[in-house]
């Protein structure tokens, strides 16, 4: 099954730090997705991209979250000044489905990037 | 925006036993995959499952498009089906997946 691959697996921060978390869509996939996981809750919405820009953000990802595909492999999240808050697990997904947004397509997690601000 | 409502909310079964896990969504979808979180807090994709039934093994999974729910079956359980199960839908025309809160299974030996 193809994979999306995300790094780091785990980090420490401290408080008022900037975070990259990055991630290597399937190489074929058109859409890309950040999501979050706080400790013991659901998984959250962040934001979706598409064609290098951003298609829907949650009001989670205020200005201190921003996305980037620097190249044509990967896509990154920042965070700009991290706040305890921000501890969860980050989720890269990415999707085919050229015409996803009337016909659906499976959607591709990555194993996650544990952020922890201290 | 969409609701999606998981039950139960928590589950535990002997080994061997077979269990059945509710989605109900409010809306329309073109998307519903269920998904087992291990765990290492990874998220496995189980089934693709917009309507009609699917199976892969012990699991299978039944969506009914017009009554907006779907159900996951595991039958024979064995103490690795342990962990949360979610379910997230995609609107038609929607941009993301929606997740439920999940059903925390555990199984024990």
């Amino acid at each position: 099954e193809p994979e999306v691959t995300q790094t780091p697996s785990h980090q420490v921060t401290q408080m008022g730090q900037e975070v990259i978390l990055r991630c290597v869509p399937i190489s074929n996939h058109l859409y890309f997705y950040w999501y979050r996981q706080i400790l013991g809750q659901k998984v959250e919405f962040l934001v979706s991209f598409y064609n290098n820009e951003i298609s829907e953000k949650s009001e989670i990802f205020d200005d201190q979250f921003s996305v980037e595909r620097p190249d044509g492999s990967n896509f990154t999240l920042k965070i700009r000044s991290t706040k305890l808050e921000d501890s969860a697990m980050y989720f890269c997904a990415s999707s085919d489905a050229l015409y996803r947004r009337s016909s659906g397509n499976t959607i591709y997690f990555g194993e996650g990037s544990w952020l922890t601000v201290v | 925006g969409i609701q999606v409502e998981q039950s139960p909310p928590d589950l535990i079964l002997q080994e061997g036993a077979n269990s059945t896990l509710r989605c109900n969504f409010s809306d329309s979808v073109n998307n519903l995959q269920w998904f087992h979180q291990n765990p290492w807090g990874q998220l496995i994709n189980l089934f693709y499952i917009p309507s009609g039934t699917k199976q892969n093994g012990r699991l299978s999974a039944t969506t009914v498009a017009t009554e907006r729910y779907s159900l996951l079956y595991i039958s024979s359980s064995q103490t690795t089906d342990s962990g949360v199960y979610f379910c997230a839908v995609e609107r038609v025309w929607g941009n993301k997946l929606v997740f439920g809160a999940g059903t925390i299974l555990r199984v024990k030996s």
